[in-house]
C-alpha cells in the first residue's frame, strides 16, 4: 500500500462544473495536508493547506479533511479551463522532519 | 515567483559526467528540501537541511548523490557519474520552522542524461 494514494485520472469535467479530487493516506500521525497544482513541465504550486478536521474554503477551492478516515479531498467549484492540471496531494508528519509525502497526482481536464 | 531560485533550469549531459545544481531558498527560511520527480510520478524526497546541517537523506538515494548547504544559505546537489535513470526534474523547496509548515518550491532543474 502506497503511503499517499490518489486516483490518477484523468478526471474530465465541463466548464462551470464542480471537480472533486480525493486522497487517502496511511500514516495516522500525519498532521498537515496540502494540495498542490502542477502544470505540465512546471513545479508544484500550493493551492490549499489544511490541518484540522472539517472544511476549509478559499475562493473556488474547498479542502476537506477527515483524520479518522485518513481522507482528504479538494473541491473546485465553477471549474475553468485554466484549472486543467495535475493536482498533487501531499502529507506531512512533523515527527518525520516535516518532509512531504506525495501521491502520484490526479490529472484534471476542464472542457470548454 | 515563490522566491526560491534554482539554477540551471535545464541541464543536458552525457552519461558518466558529473552535474551540480544550485538552490537559493527564501532568505529567512532555515529548512531546505530536495525532491526528484519523474514523469507521471509525484515528487520523491531526497534530502533535508535545517540551517547547514543535513538531517536526513533518503535511503533510496545512491552514494553518487551528495548535497551541501554551507553557511545555511544556498544549497548544491551534485550527481556523480550520471546514469540515464537520473533523468528527472530536481525540485528544491524551503520553509520556515514553526508556523504552517508550508514548503515553497523553486521552478526546478530538468536533467536529461543522454
Amino acid at each position: 500500500q502506497k503511503e499517499v494514494e490518489q486516483n490518477s485520472g484523468p478526471l474530465s469535467v465541463p466548464e462551470g462544473a464542480i471537480a472533486s479530487l480525493n486522497c487517502t493516506y496511511s500514516d495516522r500521525g500525519s498532521q498537515s495536508f496540502f494540495w498542490y497544482r502542477q502544470y505540465s513541465g512546471k513545479s508544484p504550486e500550493l493551492i490549499m493547506s489544511i490541518y484540522s478536521n472539517g472544511d476549509k474554503e478559499d475562493g473556488r477551492f474547498t479542502a476537506q479533511l477527515n483524520k479518522a478516515s485518513q481522507y482528504v479531498s479538494l473541491l473546485i467549484r465553477d471549474s475553468q479551463p485554466s484549472d486543467s492540471a495535475t493536482y498533487l496531494c501531499a502529507v506531512m508528519n512533523a515527527g518525520n522532519n516535516r518532509k512531504l509525502i506525495w501521491g502520484l497526482g490526479t490529472s484534471l481536464a476542464v472542457n470548454p | 515567483d515563490t522566491g526560491v531560485s534554482q539554477n540551471p533550469r535545464h541541464k543536458i549531459t552525457k552519461r558518466g559526467q558529473n552535474v551540480t545544481f544550485r538552490c537559493d531558498p527564501i532568505s529567512e527560511h532555515n529548512r531546505l528540501y530536495w525532491y526528484r520527480q519523474t514523469l507521471g510520478q509525484g515528487p520523491e524526497f531526497l534530502t533535508y537541511f535545517q540551517n547547514e546541517a543535513q538531517l536526513e537523506k533518503s535511503r533510496l538515494l545512491s552514494d553518487r548523490f551528495s548535497a551541501e548547504r554551507p553557511k545555511g544559505s544556498f544549497s548544491t546537489l551534485e550527481i556523480q557519474r550520471t546514469e540515464q535513470g537520473d533523468s528527472a526534474m530536481y525540485l528544491c523547496a524551503s520553509s520556515l520552522t514553526g508556523g504552517a509548515n508550508i514548503q515553497y518550491f523553486g521552478a526546478g532543474t530538468r536533467l536529461s542524461v543522454l
